[in-house]
């Protein structure tokens, strides 16, 4: 069965060091994956999109890396804040549905508490 | 105002109620979708609209009916909300890379 798995005990670090969360998945062959943070009670928001054919993708302290060999996605937060306490959904892309348009099926998400 | 605006915020009804949740998005785009969220489960496609005249359904469709009424607007019908309905839904837009979400509504079926 598909599945994609994030993990589900919450990753407790201190300001300032590195944070990396883990997407895995399993009979996909996304075409891409993004990465959403959530705030308790309110909707995702887009972080970074990574495309099947790229490596890694950047932006700002956020760094992404698919491998498709791995089936797997790391999300990096560099010189992390408290203000990025959160949850973070990874998200795939299959394939264009026809019409152009794009079904997203998310993970369940990895809670981050960034600690002074 | 945000991109995408839910209504209502929060909701409680009893079961059998047919119950109305709405979505309008000022971003112009021709895909809508909606989510439920559970805890544990994560967010799970309901339905989803790629332009006024389509209407497609999701992983979990049942019990549930959509109407895109224009371009802006697509609301989600619960018929006979029953208390697994329980839940926070959200309305999405999408064009391009990123999906824009709305703040939600917490649907609560006693």
């Amino acid at each position: 069965s598909q599945k994609i798995e994030q993990n589900s005990e919450a990753l407790n670090i201190q300001e300032g060091k590195t944070a990396t969360l883990t997407c895995n998945y399993t009979n996909y062959s996304p075409a891409y994956l993004q990465w959403y943070r959530q705030d308790p009670g309110r909707g995702p928001v887009f972080l970074l999109l990574i495309r099947e054919n790229e490596k890694e993708k950047r932006k700002e302290r956020l760094k992404v890396t698919f491998d498709t060999t791995l089936k797997q996605s790391l999300f990096h937060i560099t010189a992390s804040q408290p203000a990025d306490s959160a949850t973070y959904l990874c998200a795939l892309v299959v394939g264009w549905v026809t019409g152009g348009g794009n079904k997203l099926t998310f993970g369940t998400g990895t809670q981050l508490k960034v600690e002074l | 105002d945000a991109d995408v605006t839910q209504t209502p915020r929060n909701r409680i009804t009893k079961t059998g109620k047919r119950i109305m949740l709405e979505c309008s998005q000022t971003k112009g785009h021709d895909r809508m979708y909606w989510y439920r969220q559970d805890p544990g489960l994560g967010l799970r496609l309901i339905y989803y609209s790629f332009d006024v005249k389509d209407i497609n359904k999701g992983e979990i469709s049942d019990g549930y009916s959509v109407s895109r009424q224009a371009q802006a607007k697509f609301s989600l019908s619960l018929e006979s909300a029953i208390p697994n309905q329980t839940a926070l839904y959200f309305c999405a837009t999408s064009e391009g890379e990123g999906y824009t979400f709305g703040s939600g509504t917490r649907l609560t079926v006693v």
